[in-house]
């Protein structure tokens, strides 16, 4: 069975600042692992996705995101924030069967001017 | 345009009314998702089509009953719903069994009043 972890519900970088948002996964099988982003009164849209290849994957809008075996983790990272970042963030994981797609329940994103 | 296109994005109706949800892709995709999103709360998968197929339903209560007439098309039959049933319905697509992530349509904004 698989499950996420995302911790902090809510969490605030200045703009400029670095952008970490943390995921962790549970899985008894080799996990593929996603990263959504929600606008206001928006559906999800896929920032980026690791399926066993590179374990740095880089996606959209300059975020990027790191898959540690070691520590069942896949955080989100962006070097430098921007306004237009700000949004619900959402990591999801699945089996490599894709049968099962679990969400965590969200990271909601302010940026500080 | 995410290939995945929802109507209407807003629908206020009463309790007693009957009104439908509409759910389209163009991406050649085989499975199909409605999901609820209400605030404060994790994202809820409601049903599951694969190959026009219901192949799940996560005690959804009755007054909501989907369609999948075939596997471009999903609908989202409602009547007789709560003020609790406001909320963000997400459809998503997916290419099964082997998903490349999903890919969300922009919500229908429900609030029934």
């Amino acid at each position: 069975a698989q499950s996420v972890t995302q911790l902090g519900s809510h969490v605030s970088v200045s703009e400029g600042a670095l952008v970490l948002l943390r995921c962790n996964y549970s899985s008894s099988v080799p996990p593929y692992l996603f990263w959504y982003v929600q606008y206001p009164n928006q559906g999800l849209q896929l920032l980026l996705k690791y399926t066993s290849a590179a374990t740095l994957v880089k996606g959209i809008n300059g975020f990027e995101a790191e898959f540690k075996k070691s520590e069942t983790s896949f955080h989100l990272t962006k070097p430098s924030a921007h306004m237009s970042d700000a949004a619900e963030y959402f990591c999801a994981v699945s089996d490599n069967t894709g049968n099962q797609f679990y969400f965590g329940t969200g990271t909601s994103l302010t940026v500080i001017p | 345009e995410t290939g995945v296109t929802q109507t209407p994005r807003h629908l206020v109706m009463g309790m007693t009314n009957k009104k439908s949800l509409k759910c389209e892709q163009h991406l050649g995709h085989n499975a199909m998702y409605w999901y609820k999103q209400s605030a404060k709360k994790p994202l809820e998968l409601m049903f599951v089509y694969n190959f026009k197929e219901q192949t799940e339903n996560n005690s959804v209560p009755s007054r909501f009953s989907p369609e999948c007439p075939n596997s471009s098309h999903l609908f989202l039959h409602l009547h007789t719903l709560q003020p609790e049933d406001s909320a963000l319905y997400l459809c998503a697509s997916s290419q099964d069994p082997l998903p490349d992530g999903y890919t969300f349509g922009s919500g229908t904004r429900l609030t029934v009043v």
